[in-house]
């Protein structure tokens, strides 16, 4: 069945860092992938979008790997900020439903 | 422009009982899915609504049933709750045809407790 596998611990890091989250699949093949933000108690926010055909995508701040082969996406937040911390959903997406990964729950630190 | 609205924000049931939930899309969206999340989990996907019948439906039981008006508003309806249907209830919605449909906006989510 399909699986979606994201940093099962939280990531830790310092203020002006870089944080890499990472989203791993297996028995898919997704048309697109997306990453969402979500605060606590509190619905997901759309950050970022990349489809099966695109290597890297970028918005402001953030960038967005996707590698078919590896089956695998990176999402780099840089010069994190403590306004960042919060939990980062990586979405497969197909024929219209999304399917979710667990969540990596980010904290930056001052 | 209002985003997507879910009501209400809080429900307490208890086992047994039967509960509706509501959403709006966003003004120009046409689709909406539902998606259940527990507690340190990812959304699970329940079903999608486009042109008021089901597209697509995920691995729930009948006991989870839906509606879209023609306004494309949407309802969510459990009966039989069971404890495990504790969760928070998100609706997201989307535009079908317009090459953004993947983008899914989401709602705050219903938060049910189940006793």
């Amino acid at each position: 069945s399909q699986k979606i596998e994201q940093n099962s611990e939280a990531l830790n890091i310092q203020e002006g860092k870089t944080a890499t989250l990472t989203c791993n699949y297996t028995n898919y093949s997704p048309a697109y992938l997306q990453w969402y933000r979500q605060d606590p108690g509190r619905g997901p926010v759309f950050l970022l979008l990349i489809r099966e055909n695109e290597k890297e995508k970028r918005k402001e701040r953030l960038k967005v790997t996707f590698d078919t082969t590896l089956k695998q996406s990176l999402f780099h937040i840089t010069a994190s900020q403590p306004a960042d911390s919060a939990t980062y959903l990586c979405a497969l997406g197909n024929t219209g439903k999304l399917i979710f990964g667990q969540g990596t729950t980010l904290q930056v630190k001052p | 422009d209002a985003g997507v609205t879910q009501s209400p924000t809080h429900l307490i049931k208890t086992r047994g009982q039967q509960v509706t939930l509501r959403c709006s899309p966003k003004s120009g969206h046409d689709t909406v899915s539902w998606y259940q999340q527990a507690l340190g989990q990812g959304p699970q996907f329940i079903f999608q609504y486009y042109e008021e019948e089901e597209r697509q439906r995920g691995n729930f039981p009948d006991r989870f049933s839906g509606h879209q008006f023609p306004n494309y508003s949407s309802e969510l309806n459990v009966n039989a709750l069971l404890l495990g249907d504790s969760a928070l209830y998100l609706c997201a919605s989307s535009a079908t045809g317009t090459g953004t449909q993947e983008t899914q906006y989401f709602g705050p989510g219903t938060r049910l407790l189940v006793l």
